[in-house]
């Protein structure tokens, strides 16, 4: 069974920093695109950054490059993001999604979601 | 940027009935497109990918169309458990967007 945990949420003031991770199970992780998509109270989803199967390949949304790091461990099956400079508009549900093999295409799992807050 | 347009933005339906959700691209996106169903406090779920192929797992009454810019997904006969936001997804141009969602309501 595919499984995909977030963990590290949680509340931090604006110009703060969090880790947060995403361990995967039930499929060979170091195959895959791995994405983050965040949801921000009440709101629709918008992806924020992806990485490839090795790790040698990131892209950013806008919003979040250069404050944003991805990276993956594959002999950990996890994935990370670590959030700096970090806003109130960054306060959001961060879900990590599996991607396929190749850039681009459908996210076929999901994690339950790691709740962020950015808040003095 | 692509932008993706979902329409209706709301929709309040009887069980049995048939819905159809519609989302529109800003230019072509071939079929590179997907949807989702998202639940009250949970996370999406693939529905149809790449247009009109159904994800596993996935009941029949849902199913998917189109290429380019226009694509629908179609709920035959609506179940009670189907009350969810139902979002479009395109992987073909970059950034990735999502449209804006469907809630549908059922009465």
């Amino acid at each position: 069974e595919v499984q995909l945990v977030e963990s590290g949420g949680g509340l931090v003031q604006p110009g703060g920093f969090l880790r947060l991770s995403c361990a995967a199970s039930g499929f060979p992780f170091s195959t895959y695109w791995i994405h983050w998509v965040r949801q921000a109270p009440g709101k629709g989803l918008v992806w924020v950054s992806r990485i490839n199967s090795d790790g040698s390949s990131t892209d950013y949304a806008d919003s979040v490059r250069g404050r944003f790091t991805i990276s993956r461990d594959n002999a950990k099956n996890t994935l990370y993001l670590q959030m700096n400079s970090l806003r109130a508009e960054d306060t959001a549900v961060y879900y990590c999604a599996k991607g396929i093999t190749t850039r681009g295409g459908f996210f076929d799992y999901w994690g339950q979601g790691t709740l962020v807050t950015v808040s003095s | 940027e692509i932008v993706l347009t979902q329409s209706p933005d709301f929709q309040s339906v009887t069980p049995k009935e048939k819905v159809t959700i519609t989302c529109r691209a800003s230019q072509s996106v071939g079929t590179s497109l997907h949807w989702y169903q998202q639940k009250p406090d949970q996370s999406p779920k693939l529905l149809i990918k790449s247009a009109s192929q159904s994800f596993s797992g996935v009941p029949s009454r849902f199913s998917g169309s189109g290429s380019g810019t226009d694509f629908t997904l179609t709920i035959n006969s609506l179940e009670a458990e189907d009350a969810a936001t139902y979002y479009c997804h395109q992987s073909s141009g970059f950034p990735i967007t999502f449209g804006q969602g469907t809630r549908l309501e059922i009465k």
